[in-house]
C-alpha cells in the first residue's frame, strides 16, 4: 500500500520569503501522479500543482514549484513571494498513474497534512 | 460550473441517531468519492461510485455507513447509529475519467462536519 509522510506538522513564513514543504512517500509502482493541494480555514480544499512521476521537469504553476526526488521518493514544495492568503493546511497526495483501461478508483492517498502560517 | 456542493455544511446529532449527508457532483463528472477527515488527519477515502455503480469500499466504511449515487447524479452517505468516532469532516469530490474524456482531476466540496455528542 502506498503512504504519504508530511514531516512537519506546522511551518511558517514572513510575508514575501519563501518556504518549502516536505514530503516523501512510499510506493512500489514506477508511474503514479503526486499533488499538493490546500486547504484554508473552513474552505474546501483545491489543487495546487500537480506532478507525473514519469517527467523528470519540475512542476511549476505561478509562485509554486515543486522539487520531484523520484528516487529518493521525495516531493517538496516551494512556495515564493508568500502571501496571506497562502496561509492554510497544505496536504501531500499520491494516486496511481492511468492504466490502459482507464478501470479503478483512481483515490487519493494523502499525508497528514502543515499548517502554513504566513507572518505580516 | 457550480462546482461540487454539499449539504448540510455542519450536522450536530446525538449518539445513537442516524444521519444522512447529500454531495451534489460537477454535473458532467462520472466518478465520485467520499472521503473522511479527522482532526489532525489528512482525507482518508471511504468509497468510490463510477456513474451509478458502487466500485470500491475502504475498510473504514463500516456496516453503519451507506452510500447511494442513485442515476449518476447526487450521492447520499448515510451513517446509522452513531458514535462519538464518526465525529469528522465528510469530503466529496467528483472527477472525469479516461471512460468520459477526462484525466480524472478530484474537485472537492466543502465538506460537511459531524459532530457525535
Amino acid at each position: 500500500a502506498q503512504t504519504v509522510t508530511q514531516s512537519q506538522p506546522e511551518m511558517s513564513v514572513q510575508e514575501a520569503e519563501t518556504v518549502t514543504l516536505s514530503c516523501t512517500y512510499d510506493t512500489s509502482e514506477s508511474d503514479y501522479y503526486l499533488f499538493w493541494y490546500k486547504q484554508p480555514p473552513s474552505r474546501q480544499m483545491i489543487l495546487v500543482i500537480r506532478q507525473e512521476a514519469y517527467k523528470q521537469q519540475n512542476a511549476t504553476e505561478n509562485r509554486f514549484s515543486v522539487n520531484f526526488q523520484k528516487a529518493a521518493k521525495s516531493f517538496s514544495l516551494k512556495i515564493s513571494d508568500s502571501q496571506l492568503g497562502d496561509a492554510a493546511m497544505y496536504f501531500c497526495a499520491y494516486r496511481r498513474a492511468r492504466s490502459l483501461s482507464g478501470a479503478g478508483s483512481y483515490q487519493l492517498t494523502f499525508g497528514k497534512g502543515t499548517k502554513l502560517s504566513v507572518i505580516p | 460550473d457550480t462546482g461540487v456542493s454539499q449539504d448540510p455544511r455542519h450536522k450536530i446529532t446525538k449518539r445513537g441517531q442516524n444521519v444522512t449527508f447529500r454531495c451534489d457532483p460537477i454535473s458532467e463528472h462520472n466518478r465520485l468519492y467520499w472521503y473522511r477527515q479527522t482532526l489532525g488527519q489528512g482525507p482518508e477515502f471511504l468509497t468510490y461510485f463510477q456513474n451509478e455503480a458502487q466500485l470500491e469500499k475502504s475498510r473504514l466504511l463500516s456496516d453503519r455507513f451507506s452510500a447511494e449515487r442513485p442515476k449518476g447524479s447526487f450521492s447520499t452517505l448515510e451513517i446509522q447509529r452513531t458514535e462519538q468516532g464518526d465525529s469528522a469532516m465528510y469530503l466529496c469530490a467528483s472527477s472525469l475519467g479516461l471512460e468520459a474524456g477526462g484525466a480524472y482531476e478530484q474537485y472537492f466540496g466543502p465538506g460537511t462536519r459531524l459532530t457525535v455528542t
